[in-house]
């Protein structure tokens, strides 16, 4: 059974960059049917798409996003990664990654992780 | 951006039928996805691309797409059907994957 589980810092000031990992067991992230994708929710409200990776570096981010993300992957680890820039209050939220299907729909998530962007 | 617009929420008695609908410019053309996600979960993935349905996901829950509203519908709602549902869809001339802002679906 495929598993995601993200990791990373539950705190993080404003300025700074958000560090998160993604690592996926029960599979192989070198698969050239999926792309693998962060989202992030933030408290109360809906979810938002941030960006995708395939296992071979190629990405694309959610144009409202795209100055600010870069999502990277190490297949020797099987995980991939995602910073964000100049975090402000606004983007605390649970964020999750997922893979991404050929229909461009996510079938599998991670649990989510909370992070928090306060002084 | 392509915008989708669900209704915040929706009640339905157990048994009967609830239709949570997603609105958005020609989404008929579009592939429509729907998860499920009750509180403090991950989203499920509960409707693929309009109206297949993934393993294990029950027969009760369908998905239609037509014109500009697609819908999801959950016949002989259950107690545990409660939770938020979120369409979502990618959009060509944004480049952009977007979910609706989601419905609280309420089983009085």
């Amino acid at each position: 059974q495929l598993q995601l589980r993200e990791s990373g810092p539950g705190l993080v000031k404003p300025s700074e960059t958000l560090s998160l990992t993604c690592t996926v067991s029960g599979g192989s992230i070198s698969t050239s049917s999926y792309y693998w994708g962060w989202i992030r929710q933030t408290p109360g409200k809906g979810l938002e798409w941030i960006g995708s990776i395939n296992y071979s570096g190629s990405t694309y981010y959610n144009p409202s996003l795209k100055s600010r993300v870069t999502i990277s992957v190490d297949t020797s680890k099987n995980h991939f990664s995602l910073n964000l820039s100049s975090l402000t209050a606004a983007d605390t939220a649970v964020f999750y990654c997922a893979r991404r299907t050929g229909l461009l729909s996510f079938d599998y998530w991670g649990q989510g992780t909370l992070v928090t962007v306060s002084s | 951006s392509y915008v989708l617009t669900q209704p915040p929420s929706v009640s339905v008695a157990p048994g009967q039928t609830a239709r949570i609908t997603c609105g958005g410019n020609n989404i008929g053309y579009k592939s429509v996805h729907w998860y499920q996600q009750k509180p403090g979960q991950a989203p499920v993935l509960v409707v693929s691309d309009d109206s297949d349905r993934p393993s294990g996901i029950p027969e009760r829950l369908s998905g239609t797409n037509s014109e500009n509203t697609a819908t999801l519908t959950i016949s002989r709602v259950e107690a545990g059907d409660e939770a938020d549902y979120y369409c979502q869809v990618w959009d060509s001339i944004s480049d952009c994957l977007v979910f609706g802002g989601g419905t609280k679906l309420t089983v009085l």
